[in-house]
């Protein structure tokens, strides 16, 4: 089985805090990935990463950063925070198949940040 | 246009009837497609992909693919207390590459 582990559950942080999200998965898989899930906006893709070093901007990258310094673990920074990202976010994992074909994504519990 | 819709619902349905969750896409390239299922409070965890247009089954769940109208579907035959959750489309758009864009989930309520 497939098991992505995410740092906290819940987290509460002042505004101006940096924070950091950790992520780990146990399944050597090439792709992470952070979203942030908001009532009636869905799941948005903030940053992935396809290997170890490397990241790309999702659709809403502004307010964060990334970190993928070995490739079970992905850190998801919020360099001062602010209470617009306030949410609950969701790392997630794929294997990275070099097919045509996209495969499944696998998340963490999730992490509820609550910033005042 | 959002580029995966889903009503929002909520849908509800009896217990032991079918329930029909359906998605649109706007990218006629797109090629994987993805039906997961969220308990409030809790992940996203798949149910089913499918990457060819027509049916594919599993147990109580059939996703339906038709690329040429760009939508996909679920179906949930014998609907339980137990499937009331959020169903998150997601499909891989083309020139996408490994990502993932969601829809906004319908909310299913199976009802006694």
């Amino acid at each position: 089985d497939v098991k992505v582990t995410q740092s906290s559950r819940y987290l509460v942080k002042r505004t101006g805090e940096k924070v950091f999200l950790e992520c780990v998965q146990d399944m050597d898989h090439e792709n992470m990935f952070w979203y942030r899930q908001d009532p009636g906006l869905g799941l948005r893709l903030i940053y992935f990463s396809y290997d170890v070093k490397m990241k790309e901007k999702g659709d809403i990258p502004e307010g964060y950063s990334v970190s993928r310094e070995k490739k079970e673990r992905f850190s998801l920074i919020l360099e001062s925070a602010s209470t617009n990202q306030t949410s609950m976010y969701l790392c997630a994992s794929s294997l990275g198949l070099l097919t045509g074909f996209t495969d499944t994504q696998y998340f963490g519990p999730g992490t509820r940040l609550t910033v005042l | 246009q959002k580029e995966v819709e889903q009503n929002s619902g909520p849908l509800s349905v009896p217990e032991g009837a079918i329930a029909s969750l359906n998605c649109t896409y706007s990218d006629r390239g797109s090629q994987s497609f993805f039906w997961y299922r969220q308990y409030s409070g809790k992940s996203p965890e798949l149910i089913m992909s499918i990457y060819s247009n027509g049916d594919k089954e599993d147990g109580r769940f059939t996703a339906q693919l038709n690329k040429a109208s760009q939508y996909v579907s679920l179906l949930i035959r014998d609907s339980q207390p137990s499937d009331s959750a959020t169903y998150l489309c997601a499909v891989n758009l083309a020139g996408t590459a490994s990502k993932l864009t969601f829809g906004t989930g319908t909310r299913l309520q199976v009802t006694l």
